[in-house]
């Protein structure tokens, strides 16, 4: 069964940053895109960034345009997400997500809790 | 890039059906969906794709009580035979080019 298992979540100051990584087993790492998605406490689902299978590719929401990085580890498995500038909107739950075929979400992680706050 | 909207919220009783409605923008009424569950404090589950001619494909063990249809821009997900465990919010997501957007969930009541 696929498993992702987010971690690198905490507590941070405005201005800060934080790493976030994402741990995959039981399927092909390499060969699937993979998406952060970020939920605000009593909010719905908001979506971050994705990466394409091999990396070469990225993509931002505006929100955080200039001031995330999406990267990955292929021979270990890893997704990350490099968070620089945080302010606190950023505070939400943050979840890994596996693409179909660059397509839906097809499976999740249980997610890691980044709290920005003075 | 696509819109999706969803009501906020709808309920139902035990053992009935249900049928949540997520819209796609202008423009955007061929788009493939997926939809999502979310149990209260835990992660978002896959439910299913939803092709723009109505055929579905659902996710791994998820129950046949659950399925999914078109109509123009609207994309529904109905569930039958409700059980307390599907009381839940539901989300619906697509993407574009470089984007990928959710809709803004429907909390669903289970009485």
């Amino acid at each position: 069964e696929v498993q992702l298992v987010e971690s690198g979540g905490g507590l941070v100051q405005p201005g800060g940053s934080l790493r976030l990584s994402c741990a995959a087993s039981a399927f092909t790492f390499s060969s699937y895109a993979m998406i952060w998605v970020r939920q605000a406490p009593g909010k719905g689902l908001d979506w971050v960034s994705a990466i394409t299978p091999t990396g070469d590719s990225t993509y931002y929401a505006d929100s955080v345009k200039g001031r995330f990085t999406i990267f990955r580890d292929n021979s270990k498995n890893t997704l990350y997400l490099q968070m620089n500038s945080l302010r606190v909107e950023d505070t939400a739950v943050y979840y890994c997500a596996k693409l179909a075929s660059g397509s839906y979400s097809v499976s999740w992680g249980q997610g890691t809790l980044v709290t920005v706050s003075s | 890039q696509p819109v999706l909207t969803q009501s906020s919220s709808a309920s139902a009783s035990l053992g009935s059906s249900v049928k949540l409605t997520c819209t796609l923008s202008s423009g955007h009424n061929t788009y493939i969906i997926a939809w999502h569950q979310q149990q209260p404090g835990k992660a978002p589950r896959y439910l299913m794709n939803l092709e723009g001619s109505g055929s579905y494909n659902k996710g791994s063990g998820i129950p046949d009580r659950f399925s999914g249809s078109i109509s123009g821009a609207d994309r529904y997900l109905t569930i039958s035979n409700l059980q307390s465990e599907d009381e839940a919010d539901y989300y619906c997501e697509t993407w574009d080019t470089n984007t990928r957007v959710f809709g803004g969930g429907t909390k669903l009541t289970v009485l």
